[in-house]
């Protein structure tokens, strides 16, 4: 079993849509989620972090995490063409100095 | 500007040859990492180091080697021992925390690209 899996997609949306992203990881002492939005041929950018249950929001996109079942994902509200890229999950196991383990990646596709 | 780079872009490297990988940071961070990324695949752990003159390894440093003699720079060495060099690489840093409670996001240079020609 993978310690991060995502499932690769692509996932695709209309503009205007809800798109959902989801994570699951294999270690139940992780406490710090990342999502990263990876354009191609570029390097990944943090959009979200979380550490605690329940929503995180920041403008369009929220992070949700359970800690129960053991998955995170990341809504992205009114999605644009611009959004399309490959989000990349990436799991901690403590706050503290602890290696970021990465998920392979969701490509979304937003089609005008 | 604060931030990461890397140098360069672009790298072609021919069988047998070592190369070089820049990165630095002017964001005041103590650690640095090295991931390798392949096509479909997530980000692999090279090495890390949390302080001048100290490193780890991470999940797959063979072939590779780092020092880390100024706390703004950690260069990658990709030795002719790595089989299957050709890859996309990411510097990245973030702080080191004083203690639990407080994470570390890692924060990403633009990457190099090596081909083995």
């Amino acid at each position: 079993q993978k310690e991060v899996e995502q499932n690769s997609g692509p996932l695709s949306v209309p503009e205007g849509a809800i798109a959902s992203l989801n994570c699951t990881y294999s270690d139940r002492g992780s406490q710090s989620f990342f999502w990263y939005r990876q354009y191609s041929g570029k390097s990944p950018e943090l959009i979200m972090s979380i550490y605690s249950n329940g929503d995180k929001e920041d403008g369009r996109f929220t992070a949700q995490l359970n800690k129960a079942s053991q998955y995170v994902s990341l809504l992205i509200r009114d999605s644009q063409p611009s959004d399309s890229a490959t989000y990349l999950c990436a799991v901690k196991r403590d706050t503290g100095f602890q290696k970021l383990v990465f998920g392979t990646g969701t490509r979304l596709l937003v089609s005008p | 500007d604060g931030g990461i780079t890397q140098s360069p872009k672009y790298l072609f490297r021919k069988e047998g040859q070592n190369v070089t990988l820049s990165c630095e940071q002017n964001l005041n961070h103590d650690a640095m990492y090295w991931y390798r990324q392949d096509p479909g695949q997530g980000l692999r752990l090279i090495y890390y180091s949390q302080i001048v003159n100290d490193f780890q390894k991470g999940d797959i440093a063979e072939g590779y080697s780092v020092s880390r003699e100024k706390k703004e720079s950690f260069p990658l060495t990709v030795t002719s021992a790595q089989k299957n060099p050709t890859a996309f690489y990411l510097c990245a840093s973030s702080i080191v925390p004083p203690g639990l409670g407080v994470t570390d996001t890692q924060y990403f240079g633009p990457g190099t690209r090596l081909t083995v020609l």
